[in-house]
């Protein structure tokens, strides 16, 4: 298996336009996570679903963020309108649902630059 | 709100060196993670505690989960450069997937 595929990798933009952050999970994994990594924040989660469908949203910082899983094969996280202060590295990760004992196999992640 | 403190935040040693590093919420967790991350790449999951006063080794990796599930510590035993990295330990809290993060600790070993 590839692993959790994210992309883009690096994504540059300006302040007011969207941005869209890609992911594809691994395949079987039926719970998919989506955080974002700052220097001051840490890893802070923001969704996450189970098979599918969104469970806790509650990390999502405001109504500019949305994310969809249409299938179980792929995810957006859509920011819009962008702003600077969504500066950081965001990661997606999955795995199998309830399954205490497995981690998380994380994506390599979009660092998102908003000027 | 489910909070994991790291301690300490930096480690900066000398190869040889051990150390120990420390992950304290009030909360109870039914389980424990820890993950070491590389820079430009997502975490990597080094090891799963479940039960309280559980030790796990991992080469010169060891992982203690407290008696009373709200904390844990990693040591590392003779320090290399290879060991660079960040890590950070996560708590799942009851019947649930979601993994909460802690503030994480960045270690460099120097050769």
């Amino acid at each position: 298996d590839a692993g959790v595929i994210q992309s883009p990798r690096h994504e540059v933009t300006e302040m007011g336009q969207e941005v869209t952050l890609r992911c594809k999970p691994i395949s079987g994994h039926n719970s998919l996570f989506w955080y974002r990594q700052t220097m001051m924040r840490g890893l802070e989660l923001l969704i996450y679903f189970n098979n599918n469908v969104p469970i806790d949203d509650s990390g999502m910082p405001e109504d500019r963020f949305s994310a969809k899983m249409p299938n179980a094969s792929f995810s957006t996280l859509k920011i819009q309108p962008s702003e600077p202060r969504d500066s950081a590295v965001y990661f997606c990760a999955s795995s199998p649902l309830r399954l205490s004992n497995y981690g998380y196999t994380f994506g390599s992640g979009t660092r998102l630059t908003v000027v | 709100t489910q909070l994991l403190e790291q301690s300490p935040q930096f480690l900066s040693i000398q190869e040889g060196e051990n150390l120990t590093v420390y992950c304290n919420s009030s909360s109870v967790f039914s389980s424990l993670q820890w993950y070491r991350q590389e820079p430009g790449e997502g975490p990597v999951l080094l090891v799963t505690v479940v039960t309280g006063g559980e030790v796990k080794k991992l080469k010169r990796l060891t992982f203690q989960f407290g008696d009373a599930r709200k904390d844990s510590s990693l040591h590392i035993t003779a320090a290399q450069p290879g060991d660079t990295g960040l890590y950070l330990c996560a708590g799942r809290g009851g019947a649930t997937n979601k993994l909460i993060f802690g503030t994480g600790t960045l270690l460099a070993v120097q050769p």
